[in-house]
C-alpha cells in the first residue's frame, strides 16, 4: 500500500515556465514533507521542506503547497531552468514511535521532470 | 556534495554471498539512514540509527543487518545474497530531525 503517492511519472515543461509537481498521502500521521531532487548517479538532494502546521513555504523558485484537507501537497518551480530536469521525490515523515530522533522518510516513486530549453 | 560519503560506490556479486557496505555520516549528525531503491520502487526505508543505537526499522530483511559504530559511521550487511537484493543502497545522516542528507548511493549487482 503506497502511503505517499506521485502519480505522474513524467512532466516537460517550457524553459521560463512554470513546474507544478503534485503529490499525495494517505496517511494522517505525517506531519512533515519534503522535497528532494536526484540527479543520474548521484543521490537525493534536499529541496525544501514543510511541516504540516503550514499551508506554504517559500525558498527562491521553489515553493511548497500543502493542503492537509485533501491530503496532497504541490511544489512549483517559477521559472523553470534546463538544470531543473531531474527526478523529484516527495517524502513524508512522522515519529513512530516515542523515541527522540526515531523519523524516518516515506516516498513517492518520483517524477521526472524535464524542461526545455 | 551532501557531506555523507559511502563506499564502494559500485558492487558485483554472485548469489549466496555477502556484503558489507559503507557510510560516513556529516560531520555532528547523530542519525544515520539506510535505503533500497530497485528497479521500478521508489526509496524504501530499511533501518536507522541514532548514536550507536538502532531506532527505526523498516522493510529490512532478516538476511540484512545493520550497525553503527562509536565513530557514527555505519555499515550495512547484506547476507546470502539474491538476484532480488540488487538496487542501489542509500546512506542518509541527519540531526534526528526530519531533514536527511544522502550520501551518492552503492550500485549492488547480483549475479
Amino acid at each position: 500500500d503506497q502511503q505517499v503517492k506521485q502519480n505522474s511519472p513524467s512532466l516537460s515543461v517550457q524553459e521560463g515556465r512554470i513546474s507544478i509537481l503534485n503529490c499525495d498521502y494517505t496517511n494522517s500521521m505525517f506531519d512533515y514533507f519534503l522535497w528532494y531532487k536526484k540527479y543520474p548517479a548521484e543521490g537525493p538532494t534536499f529541496l525544501i521542506s514543510i511541516s504540516s502546521i503550514k499551508d506554504k513555504n517559500e525558498d527562491g523558485r521553489f515553493t511548497v503547497f500543502l493542503n492537509k484537507s485533501a491530503k496532497h501537497l504541490s511544489l512549483h518551480i517559477v521559472p523553470s531552468q534546463p538544470g531543473d530536469s531531474a527526478v523529484y521525490f516527495c517524502a513524508a515523515s512522522g515519529v513512530w514511535d516515542s523515541g527522540a530522533g526515531s523519523y524516518q522518510l516515506t516516498f513517492g516513486k518520483g517524477t521526472k521532470l524535464s524542461v526545455i530549453p | 556534495d551532501s557531506g555523507v560519503t559511502q563506499t564502494p560506490k559500485h558492487l558485483i556479486t554472485a548469489t549466496g554471498q555477502r556484503v558489507t557496505l559503507r557510510c560516513s555520516p556529516r560531520s555532528g549528525d547523530l542519525s544515520v539512514y539506510w535505503y533500497q531503491q530497485s528497479l521500478d520502487q521508489g526509496l524504501q526505508f530499511l533501518i536507522q540509527y541514532y548514536n550507536g543505537e538502532e531506532r527505526a526499522k523498516g522493510n529490512i530483511l532478516e538476511r540484512f543487518s545493520a550497525q553503527q559504530f562509536p565513530d557514527l559511521h555505519s555499515e550495512l550487511n547484506l547476507s546470502s545474497l539474491e538476484l532480488g537484493d540488487s538496487a542501489l543502497y542509500f546512506c542518509a545522516s541527519g540531526q534526528g530531525i526530519h531533514e536527511q542528507y544522502f550520501g551518492p548511493g552503492t550500485r549492488l549487482t547480483v549475479t
